[in-house]
């Protein structure tokens, strides 16, 4: 069974800085592009950063480019989102997500969300 | 970037009904489409990839069509658990949502 579990989040101040796990379980962690996509309270999805199945290759949103910085450590099965400079905009549930396939965009399985509340 | 829309943002329906939702990318993205639905509290769940292909699992009630810049997602009978949030995502580029339908009870 796939399992994607994340951590990390809570109440942090605006301009600090937070990072984010997520462990999978239940498939080869080493096959597959991962993704963090969050959702602000009461709003809809946005994804935020992709990497794929090397780390050879990442992408961000506009909205967090330069301040996020997404990672692997296939030896772990886990994923990251160093969070820097954080804003009040970036309150929101965040997600780990599985890709479909071993680059695609289309996103198969899901954690349960770790939430940032970003507040002074 | 690629934009993406959606109609309704709602729509109440009662069960037994045929629902479609529509969703229009603002450049071609071929049939690089998905459908996710979401309900409260829960993460989102993978109905419909490649505009047309049904995930594993999920009941053929649900279907995808469209190619290019317009999609159609299409409940053909609405069950109870159907009432949800639905979301379109293009995956031609970097991954983009649209703003979500709601469907509701009527």
């Amino acid at each position: 069974e796939v399992q994607l579990v994340e951590s990390g989040g809570g109440l942090v101040q605006p301009g600090r800085s937070l990072r984010l796990s997520c462990a999978a379980s239940g498939f080869t962690f080493d096959d597959y592009a991962m993704h963090w996509v969050r959702q602000a309270p009461g709003k809809g999805l946005e994804w935020v950063s992709g990497i794929s199945w090397n780390s050879g290759s990442t992408g961000y949103a506009d909205s967090v480019k330069g301040r996020f910085t997404i990672s692997r450590d296939n030896a772990k099965n886990s994923l990251y989102l160093q969070m820097n400079s954080l804003r009040a905009e970036d309150t929101a549930l965040y997600y780990c997500a599985k890709s479909k396939y071993s680059s695609s965009s289309y996103f198969d399985y899901w954690g349960q969300g770790t939430l940032v509340t970003v507040s002074s | 970037d690629i934009q993406m829309t959606q109609s309704p943002s709602s729509v109440s329906a009662s069960v037994g009904d045929r629902v479609t939702i529509t969703c229009r990318a603002s450049q071609g993205i071929s049939s690089w489409l998905a459908w996710y639905q979401q309900k409260p509290g829960k993460a989102p769940k993978l109905l419909i990839y490649a505009a047309s292909s049904l995930q594993s699992g999920v009941p053929s009630r649900f279907s995808g069509s469209g190619s290019g810049t317009d999609f159609t997602l299409t409940i053909s009978s609405l069950q109870p658990e159907d009432f949800a949030t639905y979301y379109c995502q293009q995956a031609n580029s970097f991954p983009f949502f649209g703003p979500g339908t709601k469907v509701d009870i009527k």
